[in-house]
């Protein structure tokens, strides 16, 4: 089984400044990982994805997200964040195998700051 | 292409009475989940269909939730009678394949308050 930690239930941040979201995971087995967002009143939309290769992702609106197998973590990160990026991010986990259901986080709640 | 309706968006109903979710996946997509999040805590996979059948229903978290999807188009969950516990943001998602690798197309939710 697999189990994901975001240990950050809320960051606020002012606009324009960079911003790590943080995402640990828990697993027995090799992983596939997600970052899904969820902006007010839509429902989750994926941001970007690592399955294999490159352990460095990207999203078309500026966010990445890198694996570090060594401290199972993978966390989002922006250079430079908008008013528009206020929403709440999910990390989400499945193994590469096996079982196709992910496993969510609890959801980081993002606040840009004008 | 439209993307995956739920309704109601909020439902409000008193301990004990009965409530359906729909849920109408993205036209195509043979594969149908329910999340549910409770208020601050992880979404929680609830079941998985595949056209009409139940694929995964190791997530439903107890007999007075019962879940259909007559045909492979739309689904209903029913929580009958509804508990306290029951509160929280219900998910539908949709996929075209199981393994979902390109993700989900999730709805967006329904607000279930029980009182």
């Amino acid at each position: 089984a697999q189990s994901v930690t975001q240990l950050d239930s809320q960051v606020p941040v002012f606009e324009e400044a960079p911003v790590e979201l943080r995402c640990n995971y828990s697993s027995s087995v090799s992983v596939y990982l997600f970052w899904y967002v969820q902006y007010p009143n839509q429902g989750l939309q994926l941001l970007l994805k690592y399955l294999s290769g490159s352990t460095l992702v990207e999203s078309i609106n500026g966010f990445e997200a890198e694996f570090n197998k060594s401290q199972t973590s993978f966390h989002l990160r922006k250079p430079s964040v908008h008013i528009s990026d206020t929403a709440e991010y999910f990390c989400a986990v499945r193994a590469s195998g096996g079982s196709y259901i992910p496993t969510f986080g609890r959801g980081t709640s993002l606040i840009v700051h004008p | 292409e439209a993307g995956v309706t739920q309704f109601p968006s909020h439902s409000v109903i008193e301990k004990g009475q009965t409530v359906t979710l729909r849920c109408d996946p993205i036209s195509g997509h043979d594969n149908l989940y329910w999340y549910r999040r409770v208020m601050g805590k992880e979404i929680k996979f609830l079941l998985h269909f595949v056209k009409e059948s139940k694929q995964d229903e190791s997530g439903m978290p107890n007999n007075r939730f019962l879940a259909e999807r007559t045909g492979g188009t739309y689904s209903t969950l029913k929580v009958q009678p509804a508990e306290l516990e029951d509160s929280g943001v219900y998910f539908c998602a949709s996929s075209q394949d199981r393994t979902a690798l390109y993700g989900y197309t999730f709805g967006s939710g329904t607000r279930l308050t029980v009182v």
